[in-house]
């Protein structure tokens, strides 16, 4: 069946280095959307980008990815964490008619200091 | 102003217990979902609806509920509250025009505890 995988559960960064959290994907459809959303303590998640174009880098709050249906990748990536970024990260995948997401297991991003 | 709004926020109930979950929301959106959240296992889809008084299981319906008696309102139920679904529920809603592309919108949660 349709999955997304986060291999990584926990990442520890320094302030200021760059941020890198694996998503794949694995579908027999075509047409894949991809998403991130974040959550951050206390808050609500949240859609932080999206795309469905592949090799197309997308963008916003500082974040960018691509997706890369070759691979079936759509990793998550900001040249410099800043310690607001600490938050829980998802990965999701929507395919198929009923419009339904699929999680990845989700990474918590912890910046220190 | 917030567009998914879940009530309560946080209960305590016992076990065996009746639990029923609320949420509201006002983006018109005709899709909605229950979701719980437990560490290493992020979000799990309950119970989903696409429209008012219809549901449709989702991943994990096992113990749940759901009633969809409006577009706006979707409530969880839990008829014999067990120790195993403490875990925080969050609400949402999506808007179907935009298929696969839809964004969904998170209410703020309910932290449910059962003793």
């Amino acid at each position: 069946g349709d999955s997304v995988t986060q291999k990584e559960g926990l990442v520890t960064l320094t302030e200021g280095l760059p941020v890198m959290l694996n998503c794949t994907y694995q579908t027999i459809y075509s047409n894949a959307f991809l998403f991130w959303y974040v959550h951050y303590l206390n808050e609500s998640p949240r859609l932080l980008l999206k795309s469905s174009t592949d090799n197309k880098r997308t963008e916003h709050q500082g974040f960018h990815a691509t997706l890369h249906k070759s691979s079936s990748s759509f990793h998550l990536q900001k040249s410099s964490a800043q310690l607001s970024d600490s938050a829980l990260y998802y990965c999701a995948l929507s395919v198929g008619s009923n419009y339904q997401l699929i999680w990845g297991s989700g990474t918590k991003l912890i910046i220190k200091p | 102003e917030a567009a998914v709004t879940q009530s309560p926020r946080s209960k305590v109930a016992v076990t065996g217990g009746k639990v029923t979950l609320s949420c509201h929301q006002t983006n018109n959106h005709d899709y909605m979902y229950w979701y719980r959240q437990d560490t290493g296992h992020g979000l799990r889809l309950i119970h989903y609806s696409y429209v008012a008084d219809s549901t449709e299981k989702g991943d994990i319906p096992d113990g749940y509920k759901a009633s969809r008696p409006s577009q706006e309102n979707f409530s969880l139920i839990l008829e014999l509250a067990s120790l195993s679904q403490t875990a925080v529920y969050f609400c949402a809603s999506s808007d179907a025009g935009l298929a696969n592309y839809a964004e969904q919108f998170f209410g703020p949660g309910t932290r449910l505890t059962v003793l």
